[in-house]
């Protein structure tokens, strides 16, 4: 399958620093990119879709001004998590649709297991 | 919008035999229909999926069938090996490239006792 890339595997930061985590698609373009939050033992919520080029659209709840997303190539998505905070805490996982073994086949990073001191 | 049951939350076989992992979900537009292995601190990884004009697919010791009129999709693993222990997903979407992504059950952690 397609290969997805994710960066860093595991950051420890202090409360109120930025952190910003790189999302690459090894093999193919992705136009589309998305962004999930995983808390332990559970399932994988939804955060935003990233657009390359354009802006990323978030889901209800998230703010787009804590979490900034930015799509400027085919193969790069990133997210930044500003003024991160302890509940920030949490394993972030990106994925990528790889359009040339269909529209619907999305594979996944490694994640990033993120803890905010 | 999607909404997608998974059951059972835990499910502890023996190695060797087999297991089973069932879905549903309630948009009858959706056609596309993956599962996800997910091992401790990695992310999820894509083991089989399957599209609404296939009933049943396999792929070695993996199989998913499918049935529409039913709205439920089950995994299953036969001959079930330690290295299968993980956490399992799975999902279902309209396909098409469409931006939502996928909408995914809740996981089931599958043990695989020696």
């Amino acid at each position: 399958g397609a290969v997805v890339s994710q960066h860093p595997s595991r950051v420890i930061c202090k409360s109120g620093t930025s952190v910003k985590i790189e999302c690459r698609s090894l093999d193919f373009q992705a136009t589309t990119m998305f962004w999930y939050r995983q808390f332990p033992k559970q399932s994988l919520m939804l955060m935003a879709t990233s657009n390359e080029g354009s802006k990323a659209t978030y889901e209800q709840g998230v703010e787009k001004d804590k979490f900034l997303i930015n799509h400027a190539s085919l193969t790069l998505s990133t997210l930044t998590v500003t003024s991160a905070h302890p509940e920030d805490s949490s394993f972030y996982i990106c994925s990528a649709r790889d359009l040339g073994q269909g529209n619907e086949k999305l594979f996944f990073g490694s994640g990033t297991q993120l803890s905010v001191l | 919008g999607e909404n997608v049951e998974q059951h059972p939350s835990t499910l502890s076989v023996q190695e060797g035999d087999s297991a089973v992992i069932k879905c549903t979900y309630s948009d009858s537009a959706s056609n596309y229909f993956p599962w996800y292995k997910q091992e401790l601190g990695k992310g999820p990884q894509l083991i089989i999926d399957i599209r609404s004009n296939v009933g049943e697919k396999k792929d070695q010791r993996i199989a998913v069938t499918l049935n529409k009129t039913a709205k439920h999709f089950s995994l299953h693993i036969t001959e079930t090996q330690p290295e299968d222990s993980a956490v399992y997903f799975c999902a279902a979407s309209e396909g098409g490239g469409g931006a939502d992504g996928l909408t995914f059950g809740k996981g089931t952690h599958l043990i695989i006792q020696p």
